[in-house]
Formats: structure tokens, C-alpha cells, sequence
């Protein structure tokens, strides 16, 4: 089976520094990782994904992750926050050669950026 | 391309009502999904479809029913709404290693 934590329900941070969203993730094979952002009345939006290689992905909007496999984390960062960025944001993981596809979502962790 | 359309966006049900919720998509995806959001939640799978005539429970499925009778249109019944079935109903494609989402249909049953 497989899992993914957001252990923050909510993330506040000031405009133009430095922001981290955390997720960690359970797997019985490789990862795929993936994060999503949504805003208010709004669909998800693909931010980014970890398939395989470079443990640093960059993303949309700014936004990177690194995949940390022995700490089986994906963390979304990005170095400076744009009160834009205010939204609430899912880290989903799916294992690899699953055949439907089938993606495992976070609760979602909601990002507030102060300006 | 329109994407992913969902149809209706608002829907207001008694309980014991029926309703089905449409979901179509113009990119020819073969992989189509039905999520539902609740406060502090995230997203759970409801159904999914791997193609035209298929389809499969997700985490979710008791109180629902799915159809894929094309392969654009994945369509999410619900024969008698309950209370609980009040949500966000998300549905989505997958291609190229991502899933595209719907705007959204939000149901409140009462």
C-alpha cells in the first residue's frame, strides 16, 4: 500500500523568504512523487514530479523539490515566496509500474504568505 | 482544448435523491478518475477507468456507481445521496506521467 504524509496542516511564511512544505511518503517499490497546488474554488494544478534522476526537480512557478530516498521525503521548496503563492498544496505519490496509475494524496497543506 | 470539463459545478440534492455527475475530456486520455475532497482529507479515489467499457473502485466507492460507455465522458452516479456525500468532486485524466484535473463539482446534500 501505498502513503503520503504532510505532517503541517498549515504553513505561514513572510513575503520573500524562503519556504518549505513538507511530505514524506510510503512505497513498497520505487516512487513517483508529484505535487499539486489549488487554488480557492479551483481544480489541482500540476506543479511538479520525481520519476527518476536528478534528485533535485525544479517545477512551475519557481517552485523545486528534493527527493530524499532514505529519509523517504519530497519536500517543496522555493527560495523566495510571492503572496501569489497562497494556496493549498498536495504532495501525491504513486509507485511505480502500477498499472492504473493510481495517485495517493496528502490532506493537503495550506499555504499562507504574509505580506 | 477545453481540458477536463465537469458538469454541473453546483448541485444542491435532498437525501435520497439521485443525480449523476458528468466528466468529459477532449485529449484523448485513456485513464480517467473520480476523486472526492473533503476538509482535512485531501483528495480519496473514488472509481477510476483504464479505458472505453472498464471501470474500477478506488479507496471510496460504496454509494456510487460508474460508467465509461466513451472513452471522453466518465460519468459518476449517485443513486441515493446521503449527508456524507456532501463534497468537492474532482475528476481527472492521466497522460504523460500526470494527472489533469476538472474544475470541480461541489454537492450538498441535506
Amino acid at each position: 500500500a501505498q502513503s503520503v504524509a504532510q505532517p503541517e496542516d498549515q504553513v505561514n511564511v513572510a513575503e520573500g523568504n524562503p519556504l518549505t512544505v513538507k511530505c514524506t511518503y510510503s512505497v513498497s517499490g520505487n516512487p513517483y512523487l508529484f505535487w499539486y497546488v489549488q487554488y480557492p474554488n479551483r481544480g489541482l494544478q500540476f506543479l511538479l514530479k520525481y520519476i527518476t534522476g536528478d534528485n533535485l526537480v525544479k517545477g512551475s512557478y519557481g517552485f523545486e523539490a528534493e527527493f530524499n530516498k532514505s529519509q523517504t521525503s519530497f519536500h517543496l521548496k522555493k527560495p523566495s515566496a510571492l503572496v501569489s503563492d497562497s494556496a493549498l498544496y498536495f504532495c501525491a505519490v504513486r509507485e511505480s509500474g502500477a498499472g492504473s496509475y493510481q495517485l495517493t494524496f496528502g490532506k493537503g497543506t495550506k499555504l499562507s504568505v504574509i505580506p | 482544448n477545453a481540458g477536463v470539463t465537469q458538469t454541473p459545478k453546483f448541485r444542491v440534492l435532498k437525501t435520497g435523491q439521485s443525480m449523476t455527475l458528468l466528466c468529459a475530456q477532449d485529449m484523448n486520455h485513456e485513464y480517467m478518475y473520480w476523486y472526492r475532497q473533503d476538509p482535512g482529507m485531501g483528495l480519496r479515489l473514488i472509481h477510476y477507468s483504464v479505458g472505453e467499457g472498464t471501470t474500477a473502485k478506488g479507496e471510496v466507492p460504496d454509494g456510487y456507481n460508474v460508467s465509461r460507455l466513451k472513452k471522453q465522458n466518465f460519468l459518476l452516479g449517485l443513486e441515493s445521496a446521503a449527508p456524507s456525500q456532501t463534497s468537492v468532486y474532482f475528476c481527472a485524466t492521466f497522460a504523460g506521467g500526470e494527472q489533469y484535473f476538472g474544475p470541480g463539482t461541489r454537492l450538498t446534500v441535506t
